[in-house]
């Protein structure tokens, strides 16, 4: 079955300007994360969906970052007046959920945002 | 809170040799331990996983084995490839936590 994708793959913008970032996760997965990678860093943990509520935004950098979900499916990530620092790979991943600590998360390819 | 460092990159080594890729975390709890790979122009994929204290996790040839004496983690296989070209990541979770918290990445190359 198809996997985890995520639109655009590359997004240039301006500073100060807003982006939003899309993922279709893998259907009947109920947990959705969002990571980001900057340039020689590991991944960053952003934001956690269960269903279409959001119990773990811990890692949302700024209050310029913000995500919805929505029919348990599709998640947009948005970044508001964007800075050079938010340039980075974002990063959608889809698990079942079943059990704590232990499911696969299934990545997508990914969106590089830079801004100039 | 919970971090993961492992060997920095990058790594060559010539096929047939053996690998090593060091991590090792800090968590509260007993974490689950993980390893994903990320081939060229491909998204991450997990490699292999372990989720209690001297489970051995192994996928491809590769194995790791969790410590929790030493808190490590480390990633091996007796004889590389071609085709094990890839950056490495080691990753862990806490149960009733769902987010994974990364290393920076090992990117490995193998060479002919």
């Amino acid at each position: 079955g198809a996997g985890v994708s995520q639109s655009p793959s590359n997004k240039v913008t301006e500073k100060g300007k807003d982006v939003e970032l899309r993922c279709d996760p893998i259907s009947g997965h109920t947990a959705l994360y969002w990571y980001r990678q900057r340039l020689g860093q590991g991944l960053e943990f952003l934001i956690y969906f269960q269903g279409n509520s959001a119990p773990d935004k811990s890692g949302l950098p700024s209050d310029r970052f913000s995500a919805e979900r929505t029919g348990e499916s599709v998640s947009t990530l948005t970044i508001q007046r964007t800075q050079q620092e938010d340039s980075a790979v974002y990063l959608c991943a889809s698990s079942l959920a079943i059990a704590g600590g232990e499911n696969e998360q299934f990545f997508g390819p990914g969106t590089r945002l830079t801004v100039l | 809170g919970n971090s993961v460092t492992q060997m920095e990159g990058p790594v060559t080594l010539s096929e047939e040799a053996f690998l090593t890729i060091n991590c090792t975390y800090t968590a509260t709890g007993y974490p689950s331990l993980f390893w994903y790979v990320q081939y060229p122009g491909e998204g991450l994929q997990l490699l292999l996983k372990a989720t209690k204290a001297d489970d051995k996790g192994s996928n491809k040839g590769f194995e790791a084995t969790y410590r929790k004496e030493t808190t490590s983690f480390h990633l091996e296989k007796g004889s590389v490839q071609v085709s094990d070209s890839a950056v490495y990541f080691c990753a862990l979770s806490n149960f009733g936590n769902e987010k994974l918290t990364f290393g920076t990445g090992t990117r490995l190359t193998i060479i002919p």
